[in-house]
């Protein structure tokens, strides 16, 4: 079976740094995707990580762990338009992608 | 730009009516997919297209079909909506399999209500 865990919801503050954890359980893995999602909108790619290592794009930055099946969004000088959800999602040998819940971040000023 | 489009943003149909959600690419993307998303439970895959003519149940196909008979457009169906299938549906496409990995892209999305 396929399972990916992330937090529902996690709040932070402007300026500051936040990391979210994402960890996965499935079969046939062909790298790792977070997208992000505002509220009435589609989600729209954020980063995509296939090797172990950091992956640094701006103020975001992704870390992926093959052998603890293990992956984090960081996001740095949190902005308030950086309020939205954010899902973690597998990509499978078949270039299908499973879905994790999704995390809602709170930016407060 | 790619776009993926969605015929409608906002549905509201009657429970037992046969609904049809569209969706058309202009990227020449061999895979589409169908997902619904509920809070608190993410986004589940209904069904998914790798070709024109083919399609594959996902993880919750029970009271929908889908028809991909051009390559750019695959079609959801609800036989028979019902009020559990009130949800937000959105379609993606992704390269094909063979090909270097690449993000999907989503389309907009249709809030369908069914009352």
């Amino acid at each position: 079976g396929q399972n990916i865990d992330q937090p529902t919801e996690m709040t932070a503050t402007e300026g500051a740094i936040v990391q979210i954890n994402c960890t996965y359980q499935t079969s046939g893995f062909n790298g790792l995707f977070w997208y992000q999602q505002h509220a009435g909108e589609a989600p729209t790619f954020l980063s995509y990580n296939v090797l172990d290592g950091l992956e640094e794009k701006g103020r975001f930055s992704s870390f992926l762990s093959r052998s603890k099946g293990y992956s984090y969004l960081l996001l740095k000088e949190l902005q308030m338009k950086d309020s939205a959800s954010y899902l973690c999602a597998v990509n499978n040998a078949g270039n299908m992608l499973t879905f994790g819940g999704g995390t809602r971040l709170m930016v407060k000023p | 730009d790619v776009k993926v489009t969605q015929s409608s943003r906002y549905l509201v149909k009657r429970t037992g009516e046969k609904v049809f959600l569209e969706c058309v690419q202009d990227m020449d993307h061999e895979n589409m997919f169908w997902y619904r998303q509920d809070p608190g439970l993410g986004l589940r895959l209904i069904y998914f297209s790798y070709d024109v003519k083919m399609k594959e149940k996902g993880d919750i196909p029970e009271g929908y079909s889908v028809s991909r008979e051009k390559k750019e457009r695959f079609s959801l169906i609800l036989e028979s909506a019902s009020t559990n299938q009130t949800s937000m549906y959105l379609c993606a496409i992704q390269g094909r399999v063979s090909s270097p990995v690449t993000e999907a892209f989503f389309g907009q999305g249709t809030r369908l209500t069914v009352v």
